[in-house]
């Protein structure tokens, strides 16, 4: 059973580089998330999806876009790196969002540094 | 938009103490509340879930407590183990939003032998 699989672990960037974060879920949770962790900050939202071809904008979502073609893949585009979007990324599901029963479940984060 | 505060930031404890963890949040209509455990260079994972209906939840050696009018949350770890050393993060969501989680910035605990 994998879970919340992302993909790549790490990656560097340049800055003005072009990337794609995968996730993906064997759960069939019809949300699925995006966070960004940074020191001092804690975790914030990026982008979620409550279903397939549904997608709504989180607290911080300036320089990523988003797609949900399928219920199992969530995949975060960084449109022109920039040196302020260094940070671990950590991709979630649940059934329900959590904001109802269902716990979220994570997966084990992507660390992007954009030099 | 919710605020979530955990105290303390940090803590180092001996093994075999019971040891409590705070969260508090600004906006009480929360359908429930979740703890996770973060260990090093890892993601998440869920620890408790508590329904706004619920006032504790058990698991093991922990305890979980909710609060909602006073917008407080706490969860109890019993004789602690180093194995318990991990940052621990509480979450609520956002008013009735559905998707919006606010997590809190953790506490750190140490578990020395």
């Amino acid at each position: 059973n994998a879970g919340v699989t992302q993909t790549p672990k790490f990656q560097v960037l340049k800055t003005g580089q072009s990337m794609t974060l995968q996730c993906a879920q064997d759960m069939n949770h019809e949300y699925m998330s995006w966070y960004r962790q940074d020191p001092g900050m804690g975790l914030r939202l990026i982008h979620y999806s409550v279903g397939a071809g549904i997608t709504d904008q989180g607290e911080v979502p300036n320089g990523y876009n988003v797609s949900r073609s399928t219920t199992e893949d969530f995949p975060l585009r960084l449109l022109s790196a920039a040196p302020s979007q260094t940070s671990v990324y950590f991709c979630a599901s649940s059934y329900d969002g959590g904001s109802y029963n269902s716990p979220l479940h994570f997966g084990n984060g992507t660390r992007l540094t954009v030099t | 938009k919710q605020e979530v505060t955990q105290i303390p930031a940090a803590l180092s404890v001996p093994e075999g103490e019971n040891l409590v963890l705070n969260c508090s949040f600004t906006d009480s209509a929360i359908y429930n509340l979740q703890w996770f455990r973060q260990d090093p260079g890892k993601g998440l994972t869920s620890l408790l879930l508590i329904q706004s209906s619920q006032r504790e939840q058990t698991s093991g050696r922990l305890n979980a407590s909710l609060d909602k009018s006073s917008g407080r949350s706490t969860l109890y770890i019993a004789a602690s183990q180093p194995g318990d050393s991990a940052t621990y993060l509480c979450a609520v969501p956002g008013g009735s939003t559905l998707g919006r989680l606010y997590f809190g910035r953790g506490t750190q605990l140490t578990v020395w032998p």
